[in-house]
Formats: C-alpha cells, structure tokens, sequence
C-alpha cells in the first residue's frame, strides 16, 4: 500500500478484556515500531522489530503486552486484561533506512 | 537517559508572524534529530530532520539546525500560516535500533 494502515481506528472494550491491533508497515520496509501516545506520558516507544532479529520489547510497561510480526510483515500488538491506564492512540511506524513512517493509529479506550 | 525537552504549549500567534519552538536533547553520542507534525485529525508525517551537527533541516519554510554545543534543534518559521495549526514533536533516535524519543509536543495555533 502507500502507506503505513493501522486497524481498527477505533477500539472501545471493557476493563479486563483483550484486544489486538494490527499494523501494515509499508512493503519492502524491513523495520517496524509501536509507539503510545498518550495525555499523561506523551509519545513512547513500546516495541521495535527488524527483520528476522529478536525484537526489542524494551518498551513495554507489563507483561500484559505482546506484540508478533508474521512473515516480516503485518505485526499484531495484543493487550490482555485490558486496564484504563492502557486507553491511549497505539501508533504503528515502519522504514527501511532512517525515517519513519508512521499509521494513523487506533485509538483504544477502556471503560 | 536520552531524553528530548521542548517547550510547553499552546503557542497562539497571528498568521505571518515569527515561529520559534524550543527543543534541547540529552544523549550519549550523537543522535539524528527530527520534527514531526500531527495535523489535527492526521497521524504524524515527519517534517525535517539532521543527522549530524551543524545540519540544517528544513520543509515547508520551516527550519532547524543541529546545535551539539547547545544540545539544541529549534524550530523556526519566518512567516506561518493559519494551515500550519498543528502540534509538532521534536524527537531523537535513540540507539542501535532507532527507536524514536519524543518530546512532549507543542500545539501551535495560528490566527487569521
């Protein structure tokens, strides 16, 4: 595609429940990230994907996050027992050099 | 840690006059500095960036140079516009993978 797709755009779910979010990175782009953006801690970085490399997970606040990229590709971040301090824009960002190119995001909210 | 510092917004100004948004960055080493714009309602589309000292990134009329003797990356506009309204982030890329370290961001709101 032409650019990074992020789906869904929008995620309501209850407290407790898990969600996934999935990202398209552009093709050929070898590197892949999820980013939070959210009021109370800003833009940061949850987790970074290169090639068939092991993953830098350094940026994720619990164990209750996970994230996979099948065939170098899509990437599927997962949040489980979903809490409201997770209710944040989830950005997905892919490249294949220096700059980043990043999705619209899916906003989720927890209730 | 690496860390990036810009200053606190909003900033309002009328359309034409002068733009100036504060960045400063912490690091080890020498990062490659950025500015990335998120127009309201769009994702973030990066807008200019350095990668070495006394570089000078610059789109759309605005501009930023790589200050190392002042850990600086300002950015500036001589004459914004009403569609240039939008929050900017100033970010570093922070170590071997690049991940992004981002400011808090700056809402600019520009008047007719």
């Amino acid at each position: 595609g032409a650019g990074v797709s992020q789906s869904p755009s929008n995620k309501v779910t209850e407290k407790g429940k898990d969600v996934e979010l999935r990202c398209d990175p552009i093709s050929g782009h070898t590197a892949l990230y999820w980013y939070r953006q959210s009021l109370g801690q800003g833009l940061e970085f949850l987790i970074y994907f290169q090639g068939n490399s092991a993953p830098d997970k350094s940026g994720l606040p619990s164990d209750r996050f996970s994230a996979e990229r099948t065939g170098g590709s899509v990437s599927t971040l997962t949040i489980q027992r979903t809490q409201q301090e997770d209710s944040a824009v989830y950005l997905c960002a892919s490249t294949r050099g220096e700059t980043q190119y990043f999705g619209p995001g899916t906003r989720l909210t927890v209730l | 840690g690496n860390s990036v510092t810009q200053m606190e917004g909003p900033v309002t100004l009328s359309e034409e006059a002068f733009l100036t948004i504060n960045c400063t960055y912490t690091a080890t080493g020498y990062p490659s500095l950025f500015w990335y714009v998120q127009y309201p309602g769009e994702g973030l589309q990066l807008l200019l960036k350095a990668t070495k000292a006394d570089d000078k990134g610059s789109n759309k009329g605005f501009e930023a140079t790589y200050r190392k003797e002042t850990t600086s990356f300002h950015l500036e506009k001589g004459s914004v516009q009403v569609s240039d309204s939008a929050v900017y982030f100033c970010a570093q890329d922070g170590g071997a993978t690049n991940k992004l370290i981002f400011g808090t961001g700056t809402l600019l709101a520009v008047q007719p």
